[in-house]
């Protein structure tokens, strides 16, 4: 199973974009790149996820490296609700496991 | 995307006892796993539920200490057996609609305490 890598926390000021990174170099061809975030005191909640182009949707934008062993996780404007932490994690196409990492904690300052 | 109810939300047990949790979805769908998430942490899987076959857990979990069930596509349950503090943690069903292409959507876990 490929594993990935994140830093522990990070910050960000409100209103500014936030670009959350990830490494995931035993990525294999086949693996989807899923991002989730975690509020506290609720279940992990689905962001984002692509395979090899970049992807928008109206939460975010996943913009993934052309030899996929990373990927980035961009939000456009910062709000204090994006506090969370935010996992980063690669979906086996074999086993069909998904294997959370130690995820990073964005704090977003007012 | 799927709509997952969790029961119960949370409990308070002594050790020596068994709780079973449920997971309903409100959709059939593929994928049904459990995670476990100790308090600090991130998610460790501790099985994937299969529909009318045993469960595939995963390495330091066992059958005799989570039994799972997964009698359709739309229902699980795990039990934590035999309780101890050790097993304090949130529990989270998870589902995926169809295989690792399909996001997964998660329940709000059900909070257990371990006295």
């Amino acid at each position: 199973d490929a594993k990935t890598t994140q830093p522990n926390s990070m910050e960000s000021n409100e209103e500014e974009p936030v670009h959350l990174p990830c490494n995931h170099s035993t990525i294999s061809g086949t693996d989807y790149i899923h991002w989730y975030r975690q509020l506290p005191s609720q279940g992990p909640e689905y962001v984002i996820h692509g395979l090899t182009s970049n992807v928008n949707n109206r939460m975010a934008s996943l913009a993934i490296a052309e030899d996929r062993k990373s990927s980035t996780l961009i939000l456009h404007r910062a709000t204090l609700r994006d506090a969370a932490v935010y996992y980063c994690i690669s979906s086996h196409s074999g086993t069909y496991k998904y294997i959370f990492g130690t995820g990073t904690r964005l704090k977003v300052l007012a | 995307s799927a709509v997952i109810s969790q029961k119960p939300s949370r409990d308070i047990c002594q050790r020596g006892t068994s709780l079973t949790i449920q997971c309903q979805v409100d959709s059939q769908v593929t994928m049904m796993f459990w995670y476990r998430q100790q308090p600090g942490q991130s998610l460790t899987l501790i099985a994937t539920a299969n529909q009318g076959s045993e469960a595939t857990y995963e390495s330091g979990f066992v059958i005799d200490k989570f039994p799972i069930s997964r009698p359709n596509l739309t229902f699980s349950t795990l039990t934590v057996s035999n309780m101890s503090p050790e097993d304090s943690s949130i529990y989270l069903c998870s589902v995926a609609e169809t295989a690792s292409s399909s996001p997964l959507h998660f329940g709000n876990g059900t909070r257990l305490t371990v006295t």
